[in-house]
């Protein structure tokens, strides 16, 4: 089976311009989960999707959004961005019956400058 | 508030030696703690995972140890090998209610010849 991918791998924007990433599940997996990861703040969760529902979402600003389509994958969107931003952002997912198994992606490195 | 502490932030294990990872948790509601390695540039990849109906789990040379009454879980690699320098993160989830992943701060490994 193929693993969680993530496009892209790489992005840079600079401050006030939005972005949005993508994240591909493995096959028959349902619940997608988004984690920020920063030297500072270590890995932290920002939502999670199952069936187009978001299912749980941490305490990040309104400017995080997420979405789930019909065939499991998922976009965040960050708008407005700001310095602080910059980050790895990570994507999980797990199948129905087991979400605490979580398998990550590879992640898109942001860089806002 | 940090919900899982981690220990040590570095360490440094001569080949052939056993690295010891040390996590505690606060919230009693977690039942199911995983540990990730993650390369540098790399998503995290799960590496093992125990629940607190067991006091210890080994997949090779990686074993979980886990004491429920002291709410800690600490994370043994014997012979440590040069490939396993990376860093680790501890994690909990609720599986009742939080379907979140909470992690620790990290433990940066590396593995001298």
């Amino acid at each position: 089976k193929a693993g969680v991918t993530q496009t892209p791998r790489y992005l840079i924007k600079t401050r006030g311009q939005q972005v949005t990433l993508s994240c591909s599940p493995i096959s028959g997996h349902r619940s997608v989960s988004w984690y920020q990861q920063t030297p500072g703040q270590g890995l932290q969760f920002l939502f999670e999707y199952f069936s187009e529902t978001q299912r749980n979402k941490g305490n990040f600003p309104g400017r995080f959004s997420g979405r789930q389509f019909s065939n499991s994958r998922s976009e965040m969107n960050v708008s407005t961005l700001e310095l602080g931003d910059s980050a790895l952002y990570l994507c999980a997912s797990s199948s129905p019956g087991s979400r605490e198994t979580q398998y990550f992606g590879p992640g898109t490195r942001l860089l806002v400058l | 508030q940090q919900q899982v502490k981690q220990s040590p932030q570095s360490l440094i294990v001569q080949k052939g030696g056993i690295s010891i990872i040390n996590c505690a948790y606060e919230n009693t509601a977690f039942d199911y703690f995983p540990w990730y390695q993650q390369f540098p540039g790399k998503g995290p990849a799960l590496l093992i995972a125990i629940r607190p109906d067991v006091s210890e789990k080994k997949e090779g040379r990686f074993t979980i140890s886990f004491n429920k009454s002291a709410k800690q879980f600490s994370l043994h690699i014997m012979d440590s090998q040069p490939g396993d320098s990376a860093t680790y993160f501890c994690a909990a989830f609720n599986t009742g209610t939080a379907s979140k992943l909470t992690f620790g701060t990290g433990t940066r490994l590396q593995v001298t010849l």
